[in-house]
């Protein structure tokens, strides 16, 4: 089973709905974080969190909302689904220790807004 | 913010070639992260440094840190290299965050 698995792996869907990609973790890590992916560009941070009580916003959060409901998971919401949110979705996680820690991601999730 | 800039975009090598990528960065950082992205969308961390090199079977990653430098090598290269690899930092002791390259699509043609 992977470590980090998120759900679901592809979904379609229209202008306007309300979306959750969700993601649960076995690696037992404090740290989880969202990033989304643009052909052509870098992955970008959408939010983070450090424990279930600790949530940031990353550098694109607008239009995004996020709950943590256990250390192991974590889950991203489009709480009105436009367009330019097409693109692919990533969580990972990584243990304390600031910037020497490898993070691990999950498989990614597609997401079309038609 | 760090600005991460990878060499080359594109990347088409035959069967058993020695490869190169690059991965130069704006600022100062604290750790430098090499990953690959599988054809099917999965990541995959390969490296993490701060200095020097470090190698992990046909894979070697170097920094220089002065020149604000990386390169990944791939020894005898195989058409399963073929995957795209991003370079990712963090800048500043402590810091959480990944500045993200845009990414090298390797291909390795038998």
């Amino acid at each position: 089973d992977a470590d980090v698995t998120q759900t679901p792996r592809n979904r379609i869907t229209k202008t306007g709905k309300r979306i959750m990609l969700e993601c649960s973790q076995t690696k037992g890590h404090d740290r989880m974080y969202w990033y989304r992916q643009d052909p052509g560009l870098g992955l970008q941070l959408i939010y983070y969190s450090f424990d279930v009580k600790d949530i940031n916003k990353g550098e694109i959060s607008d239009g995004y909302s996020v709950s943590r409901q256990a250390q192991a998971k974590f889950s991203l919401s489009l709480e009105s689904a436009i367009p330019n949110q097409t693109a692919l979705y990533f969580c990972a996680t990584s243990p304390p220790g600031g910037s020497y820690q490898p993070q691990h991601f999950g498989d990614g999730t597609r997401l079309s807004i038609l | 913010k760090n600005e991460v800039e990878q060499s080359p975009q594109n990347l088409t090598a035959q069967e058993g070639e020695f490869i190169t990528i690059n991965c130069s960065y704006s600022v100062g950082i604290s750790a430098l992260h090499w990953l690959q992205q599988h054809p099917g969308g999965g990541i995959v961390s390969l490296f993490m440094l701060s200095s020097g090199k470090k190698k992990h079977g046909r894979l070697i990653a170097t920094i220089n840190i002065q020149e604000k430098h990386s390169s990944l090598h791939i020894t005898a290269s195989h058409p399963r290299d073929s995957a795209v690899y991003i370079c990712a930092v963090n800048s500043g002791a402590g810091s959480y965050q990944l500045t993200f390259g845009k990414g090298t699509k390797l291909s390795v043609i038998p």
